[in-house]
């Protein structure tokens, strides 16, 4: 299974933007990069997804870089609820329902 | 959305008994479920895979008799902590998946203390 590397943690202040960058060098072409999230004491939930192309929805942005090599989940106006450990994914979708294997993720935290 | 429902959210039971824990897709049929555990501050860590009318699949190191998986139809899965010893305590996570590109669907966990 292709790896992610993400940084253990970042800070970034209320209605401030934050990148939260992760590298997958190793990355395949049929893998589509997953971000998810987990608040504290619950079970982790869907952000994004992309493939190539930058991707937009109304949680957050998603940037690829052009090799694929790497990408940054964007939060444009970080809330005091966006406080989360941040998981980066590369999932094959070759192979229908595969399991998703998480790394240690960025525990983000927001001061207000 | 698809929504997943996990019961129940908090157990406490004596070590030496069994605990069974729900997961239910409440509004998609799920082939495939996933379940979890978390230790405090730490990552999530796949316990197995399981499928629908089909023995679920264990990771290494994951005790098949221990923890033991019946996913009977494609909206419950139950993972059962057979004999439960205080290290068994942790936070179980289930999650499911439609198969297509959509994604998963996690369930909010169920917080195990074994006393």
């Amino acid at each position: 299974d292709a790896k992610t590397t993400q940084p253990n943690s970042m800070e970034s202040n209320e209605e401030e933007p934050v990148h939260l960058p992760c590298n997958h060098s190793t990355i395949s072409g049929t893998d589509y990069i997953h971000w998810y999230r987990q608040l504290p004491s619950q079970g982790p939930e869907y952000v994004i997804h992309g493939l190539t192309s930058n991707v937009n929805n109304r949680m957050a942005s998603l940037a690829i870089a052009e090799d694929r090599k790497s990408s940054t989940l964007i939060l444009h106006r970080a809330t005091l609820r966006d406080a989360a450990v941040y998981y980066c994914i590369l999932r094959d979708v070759r192979e229908g329902a595969q399991k998703l294997v998480f790394g240690q993720g960025t525990r983000l935290t927001i001061n207000p | 959305g698809a929504v997943v429902s996990q019961h129940p959210s908090r157990v406490i039971c004596k070590s030496g008994t069994s605990v069974k824990i729900e997961c239910r897709s409440l509004d998609f049929q799920a082939t495939t479920m996933f379940w979890y555990r978390q230790f405090p501050k730490k990552s999530l860590m796949l316990m197995a895979t399981s499928n629908e009318g089909s023995k679920a699949t264990y990771e290494q190191g994951v005790e098949k008799d221990k923890f033991l998986i019946n996913h009977a139809s494609l909206t419950l899965s139950t993972l059962t902590v057979t004999s439960a010893h205080p290290e068994d305590s942790s936070f179980y996570i289930c999650s499911a998946s439609t198969g297509g590109w959509y994604g998963y669907t996690f369930g909010s966990g169920t917080r195990l203390t074994v006393v």
